[in-house]
């Protein structure tokens, strides 16, 4: 089956500067990776996604890039702020099934 | 409006016992889900259901027991409940089973005493 393997599992940077988590992907056939946010005793919820047919996508602050041939990819956050504190989670889907990563506990300093 | 619901918010109960827990959406989605939050956050899949059809049964023991009456509610059934089930149980919707959107509900804390 698949497995995604996401680091870090924590990162703390300083408001305003930006925030890299990176996630490694075992299965050449997953073709959607999406990123989702948990804020502290909330639901995930889903900030961003790429298919495998797209190397890259930006939405605002956020940025999720795809390199299939090495099966990675990274969301990036640009200009930090504090709301951006949570958990972040990565996932890959493969035959219907999403498996997720393990979590990078972000924490934007003021 | 409260897309993907989820009832009880909170469980306590005692090793044994019998427990479920129910979840609707009100999106007008085929597919739902249950996923399993452990204590460190990992969130793992357990079941999903496409039109009430049952897709993807992972190793989950077959104590747990999911039931979708309709496409808009999927219940699961936990009998015998034991120490290690103590986690956040999150239901899910999307539109379909490929790459798709997941909206997930509120969560339920399950404390197993």
């Amino acid at each position: 089956g698949e497995n995604v393997e996401q680091h870090p599992s924590t990162l703390s940077v300083q408001e305003g500067d930006s925030a890299v988590i990176k996630c490694t992907y075992s299965d050449s056939a997953s073709n959607y990776f999406p990123w989702y946010k948990q804020e502290l005793g909330k639901r995930p919820q889903l900030i961003i996604d790429i298919r495998s047919n797209v190397g890259e996508k930006k939405d605002q602050r956020i940025a999720v890039t795809l390199n299939k041939t090495a099966k990675h990819f990274s969301l990036h956050i640009t200009e930090t702020q504090p709301e951006d504190s949570a958990v972040y989670f990565c996932a890959a889907n493969r035959n219907e099934k999403l498996t997720f990563g393990t979590g990078t506990r972000l924490t934007i300093i003021p | 409006d409260t897309a993907v619901s989820q009832t009880p918010k909170y469980l306590v109960t005692q090793m044994g016992n019998d427990k479920s827990i129910k979840c609707e959406q009100n999106l007008g989605h085929d597919t739902m889900y249950w996923y399993k939050q452990d204590s460190k956050k990992f969130l793992k899949i357990m079941f999903s259901y496409n039109n009430k059809e049952l897709i993807i049964n992972e190793t989950v023991p077959n104590r747990f027991s999911p039931k979708s009456p309709d496409k808009a509610h999927l219940n699961l059934h936990i009998n015998s409940l034991e120490l290690g089930d103590s986690a956040v149980y999150f239901c899910a919707s999307s539109r379909g089973l490929l790459n798709y959107e997941q909206y997930f509900g509120p969560g339920t804390r399950l404390t197993v005493t």
